[in-house]
């Protein structure tokens, strides 16, 4: 599975937009690209996926660019319990299917 | 309600007595596994479960044991636990298929202390 690379923190208005980049840059043409978060000690929780269309869904909007080395997850209206580690997560069809690799993911403050 | 369930949650235990965290879920996943999270070192998977009596390992799998006797579980035995295996637990579940990989469920986390 390809490698991630995400900011170590970010912070965000309570109310705003939360944008959290990701870079993929060798990501293959069979994977996906997934996002979970973790908050505070709690089991990670799935956010959405994607492969190359924009996505979106009841939490949150991915978008990836065009030539897929990178995605931004976006959180609309961010509220206080949105604060939580996010995880970027490449995965290929096949192969490793169920070992996740979390990297070291983006700490996203909420604050009011 | 859909669900991975974990027991016990918290647990504190001394070297060497044996011990098992039990896991359970109710969608009907043919995909279970174990990891765990360490600070600095993020999750790691212990092992893993494709399906009934199907087990393989993880890339940390010293240390620990599991079996798959029916499809909604899937304990963790620790035979001789060591100090260097406190650490937060997390048993996760998916369905397997066609596509794209599955969305993995996770349970709430078995934290662990062994002095």
């Amino acid at each position: 599975d390809a490698k991630t690379t995400q900011p170590t923190s970010m912070d965000c208005a309570e109310g705003r937009a939360a944008n959290l980049p990701c870079n993929h840059s060798t990501i293959s043409g069979n994977e996906y690209v997934y996002w979970y978060r973790q908050i505070h000690s709690q089991g990670p929780q799935y956010i959405i996926h994607g492969l190359k269309n924009n996505e979106t869904n009841e939490m949150a909007s991915l978008i990836i660019t065009e030539d897929r080395k990178s995605s931004t997850l976006i959180l609309p209206h961010a509220t206080l319990r949105d604060t939580a580690v996010y995880y970027c997560i490449v995965r290929a069809l096949g192969g490793s299917q169920g070992n996740l690799i979390f990297g070291k993911g983006t700490k996203l403050s909420v604050k009011p | 309600e859909a669900q991975v369930t974990q027991n016990p949650r918290y647990l504190i235990t001394v070297t060497g007595k044996k011990l098992t965290v039990t896991c359970s879920q109710n969608m009907n996943h043919e995909y279970m596994s174990w990891y765990r999270q360490d600070p600095g070192l993020g999750l790691r998977q212990i092992y893993y479960s494709m399906n009934v009596e199907v087990t393989d390992k993880g890339d940390v799998p010293e240390g620990y044991k599991v079996s798959r006797k029916e499809k909604r579980n899937f304990p963790l035995i620790l035979e001789s636990p060591s100090p260097n295996q406190t650490s937060l637990y997390f048993c996760a579940s998916s369905s397997r298929g066609q596509g794209a990989p599955k969305t993995q469920y996770f349970g709430p986390g078995t934290r662990l202390l062994v002095l």
